[in-house]
């Protein structure tokens, strides 16, 4: 069945350091894939997302590949904020009859000014 | 503002309750869920509604009992719960549920205690 696993947490970061979330999965087919993000005391937030092989999702200086060969889709930004702690959850759907999404379990980022 | 919206957010209920969770949806989707969120635990979807009818029901007690009256919103029914039933219950909702791209909106949640 599907899988997405994601690098363990907690991420402890200096304000304006480089993150790099890792993310793993595996499905059939050709899986769309996903990152959300839930900050304090919300619901989740789609982040990006990438439908098809070597297409890159990017949003708020966030970006992500989509990498067929290694079946992976890590989460970059190049100077974090404050603003960015949150919990980053990394997903995939396989789409046709298989709609559902799959989580991974999810890691949390803590930015320290 | 996500367009999905949900009440209450926070409740408290006793084992022998009856409370019930509703979300609603602003965005003229045909697609909607309940996903329970624990701790250290993946999302864990819970039920899928298109255009009204129930087309996933993931191995769910009985206690807790979905309704979805129109395409905009959608309710959780809960009764005797337990206390491994505390957990954060979002709901979600897309414009399908078939093709895979799809993106899910979800809303704030309803953090759940059961004492």
């Amino acid at each position: 069945g599907d899988s997405v696993t994601q690098m363990e947490g907690p991420v402890t970061l200096s304000e304006e350091a480089c993150l790099t979330i890792n993310c793993t999965y595996t499905a059939t087919g050709y899986p769309s894939l996903f990152w959300y993000v839930q900050y304090p005391g919300e619901g989740l937030q789609l982040l990006l997302k990438a439908t098809k092989a070597d297409d890159k999702g990017s949003n708020k200086g966030f970006e992500a590949t989509y990498r067929k060969e290694t079946t992976s889709f890590h989460l970059e930004k190049g100077s974090v904020q404050v603003s960015d702690s949150a919990v980053y959850f990394c997903a995939l759907s396989s789409g046709g009859s298989n709609y559902k999404l799959t989580f991974g379990k999810g890691t949390l980022l803590t930015v320290n000014p | 503002e996500t367009g999905v919206t949900q009440t209450p957010r926070h409740l408290v209920m006793g084992m022998t309750n009856k409370k019930s969770l509703k979300c609603e949806q602003h965005l003229g989707h045909n697609a909607m869920y309940w996903y329970k969120q624990s701790a250290k635990k993946p999302l864990e979807l819970m039920f899928v509604y298109s255009l009204e009818e129930r087309v996933e029901n993931n191995s769910v007690p009985s206690r807790f009992s979905p309704e979805c009256p129109n395409s905009s919103h959608l309710f959780l029914h809960l009764h005797t719960l337990q206390p491994e039933d505390s957990a954060l219950y979002l709901c979600a909702s897309s414009q399908e549920f078939l093709g895979g791209g799809e993106t899910q909106y979800f809303g704030p949640g309803t953090r759940l205690l059961v004492l």
